[in-house]
């Protein structure tokens, strides 16, 4: 069975400080692959997706970037965190789209930022 | 301008009673609905899927509704557990590519 991992749980960074979030996953291959921010109270935003190694679409302009070193492994990362990237992100992956139908996403843990 | 929009935001029930959530969407073009739960701090988890052609899906307690003319889906959940406490979000993908809407979720509150 397809498990998706993500660390760490919760995390509190100081303004200005680097950010580096790793998810992976297990139990299949060639994964889409996405990273949500959720805003407390708000719906998920979709901030990067990936469909193969190395290759990063950004869905957003933002403080932010993305990279997937391996076929199961996406990174989300900062040079510098802003008060405003506090949030709950969620890695996410699904299987290949078929033509004109979206596959389910299965969801990570998520990861707790606190940006002081 | 693709969007899906929920209500009530929030809502407390009883434990045992039932509640039904509702979610409007203008995503297009459409090619599936899906219903999450997310508990508290947790990732989201499906629920139920439903394409252009089913207007009704059950899992359980819960059972999915669209009507793909008026754009409104429901989420009915029956006979409510203090386990059905979450949010839930209602998802709109447009075919052809990754455009995929989330609703800003439904609170549920079941007491005891």
């Amino acid at each position: 069975s397809q498990t998706i991992h993500q660390w760490p749980a919760t995390l509190v960074q100081p303004v200005g400080s680097p950010l580096s979030l790793e998810c992976t996953v297990e139990g299949t291959s060639n994964p889409n692959l996405y990273w949500y921010r959720q805003a407390a109270g708000r719906g998920l935003q979709l901030l990067f997706y990936s469909v193969g190694i190395g290759q990063i679409s950004s869905e957003v302009p933002q403080n932010l970037s993305a990279s997937r070193p391996q076929d199961r492994q996406f990174i989300l990362s900062s040079k510098k965190l802003l008060l405003s990237d506090s949030g709950f992100y969620l890695c996410a992956w699904s299987g290949r789209l078929t033509t004109g139908v979206q596959s389910e996403q299965f969801f990570g843990p998520g990861t707790r930022l606190t940006v002081l | 301008k693709n969007q899906v929009e929920q209500s009530p935001q929030s809502l407390i029930i009883l434990e045992g009673k039932n509640c039904t959530l509702q979610c409007n969407y203008t995503v297009s073009p459409f090619s599936n609905l899906r219903w999450y739960k997310q508990d508290t701090g947790r990732g989201p988890v499906s629920l139920t899927i439903m394409t252009f052609s089913e207007n009704t899906k059950s899992n359980g307690r819960y059972t999915a509704t669209l009507d793909a003319d008026t754009k409104q889906s429901s989420l009915h959940i029956t006979a409510s557990q203090l386990s059905d406490s979450a949010s839930y979000i209602c998802v709109v993908s447009a075919s052809g590519g990754f455009k995929t809407i989330f609703g800003a979720g439904t609170r549920l509150f079941v007491k005891a």
